[in-house]
């Protein structure tokens, strides 16, 4: 079975901290992507990673940067926290054009 | 842009009924594919179906079918005699082919009734 691993369940973080919320998957997926997910919007995808060290913008990017410096980790980091980047953030990885795997998620609380 | 569509923000449904969760979408390409996830109250994201745009027959895994209406660009989910394991967040998603972007809808939430 594949398994996505993010590196917290829970978080809470004061405004202007930097965060960074780890994700390892263990398949050697290609892609590997970080949403957020907000009650009544949906997932909407934040980055996203086809190789190691390539990354893409996704719809909302303001705010974020990730890393991939190995195929298996996908970092995403927040540079200034703000209280409207709390949310729950969902790691997923995937094969080229499969279905994707997901983490449990992080549930980042900003104060 | 490519947009994914889900009308129904909650259902309810009766146990051991059917029930149909609607997802339309929009895309130009001729080339894609459609899925479904649900979420329970645990938060974990669990893949359901699969159906690609080529597809001619409408896809299955058990209890769920997906009900494929390319001419209508809607992609419903069917589920055969509801269970209360199946109260839980529904999300219908679709691939870009030509970048590797999943785009998801606003979900539907179905809570299952005794």
């Amino acid at each position: 079975d594949v398994k996505v691993t993010q590196s917290s369940r829970y978080l809470v973080k004061r405004t202007g901290e930097k965060v960074f919320l780890e994700c390892v998957q263990d398949m050697d997926h290609e892609n590997m992507f970080w949403y957020r997910q907000d009650p009544g919007l949906g997932l909407r995808l934040i980055y996203f990673s086809y190789d190691v060290k390539m990354k893409e913008k996704g719809d909302i990017p303001e705010g974020y940067s990730v890393s991939r410096e190995k195929k298996e980790r996908f970092s995403l980091i927040l540079e200034s926290a703000s209280t409207n980047q709390t949310s729950m953030y969902l790691c997923a990885s995937s094969p080229v054009r499969r279905t994707l795997h997901f983490g449990n998620g992080t549930r980042l609380t900003v104060t | 842009a490519q947009k994914i569509t889900q009308t129904q923000p909650g259902m309810f449904v009766q146990e051991k009924e059917a029930v149909t969760l609607d997802c339309t979408y929009d895309t130009s390409d001729q080339s894609y594919g459609l899925f479904w996830y649900k979420q329970p109250s645990s938060g974990e994201m669990i893949f359901l179906i699969y159906q690609g745009s080529y597809d001619e027959q409408n896809a299955t895994e058990g209890r769920y079918s997906l009900n494929f209406q390319k001419a209508r660009k809607s992609a419903n989910l069917v589920i055969s005699a509801s269970q209360l394991g199946d109260s839980a967040m529904y999300f219908c998603a679709m691939r870009d082919t030509g970048t590797y972007k999943y785009i998801f809808g606003t979900g539907t939430r179905l809570k299952v009734l005794a």
